[in-house]
């Protein structure tokens, strides 16, 4: 069964740094792009960033650029993000997905985990 | 402010037809197919309910339906179902600054 598992959600103070981690499973890893989207408490959903299948492909939303970074280990199956220079406005559940599109992006997204919370407070 | 514009909310009784609109500004839906929908309910992941405009996975219900006219794309459920009730996203490719753009999300009530 395709399964992806984010984990590293906490909370962290304002300035300081986090990484999640999106673990994959049932599916060939090294063939798909991942995304990051997030979402804000009682809020829409938000792109943040996607990663192509051999890691040579790296995008982000503009809210992040520069502050965060995706890469990705595909013998362990798994996808990060590290995230710097929080700001309370990271405040949201964090979501890994995969792009259905296989090597090739297509910005559309087939299978979601189930999310990590990330709370940047003072 | 979301880069895609849906309606707030709307509502229809079971059995109805309804019909989500999402509004682009110029260089995403009217210049690109990524357009995609997605259903979220309270508490859940997001699920992928229509790609490439018009596509729809398998095990998605042919309840479910897109279509693209310009800068406007539009999901229709049809024969609405009380477990219908949730929020759906439209999504599209963009040349502006972000390269995914979400709409702000639309609540659907099913009365």
């Amino acid at each position: 069964q395709v399964h992806l598992v984010e984990s590293g959600g906490g909370v962290v103070h304002p300035g300081r740094s986090l990484r999640l981690a999106c673990s994959a499973s049932g599916f060939t890893f090294s063939s798909y792009g991942i995304h990051w989207v997030r979402q804000a408490p009682g809020k829409g959903l938000e792109w943040v960033t996607v990663i192509g299948y051999d890691g040579s492909e790296k995008f982000y939303g503009d809210s992040v650029k520069g502050r965060f970074t995706i890469s990705r280990d595909n013998p362990k199956n798994t996808v990060y993000l590290e995230m710097s220079s929080l700001r309370v406005e990271d405040t949201a559940v964090y979501y890994c997905s995969r792009d259905g599109g296989g090597a090739i992006l297509e910005y559309h997204m087939d299978v979601w985990g189930e999310g990590t919370t990330v709370t940047v407070s003072s | 402010q979301s880069a895609l514009t849906q309606p707030a909310s709307v509502s229809g009784s079971p059995g109805q037809s309804i019909t989500i609109s999402c509004t682009g500004t110029g260089g995403d839906i009217a210049t690109y197919n990524y357009v995609s929908w997605y259903q979220q309910h309270p508490g859940k992941a997001p699920k992928l309910l229509i790609f490439d405009v018009t596509k729809r996975p398998s095990g998605v219900f042919s309840r479910f339906s897109g279509s693209k006219s310009g800068n406007t794309a539009s999901l229709t459920i049809s024969g609405l179902q009380i477990e219908d009730e949730a929020d759906y996203y439209c999504t599209s490719y963009t040349r502006g600054g972000s390269l995914v753009v979400f709409g702000g999300g639309t609540r659907l009530t099913v009365l």
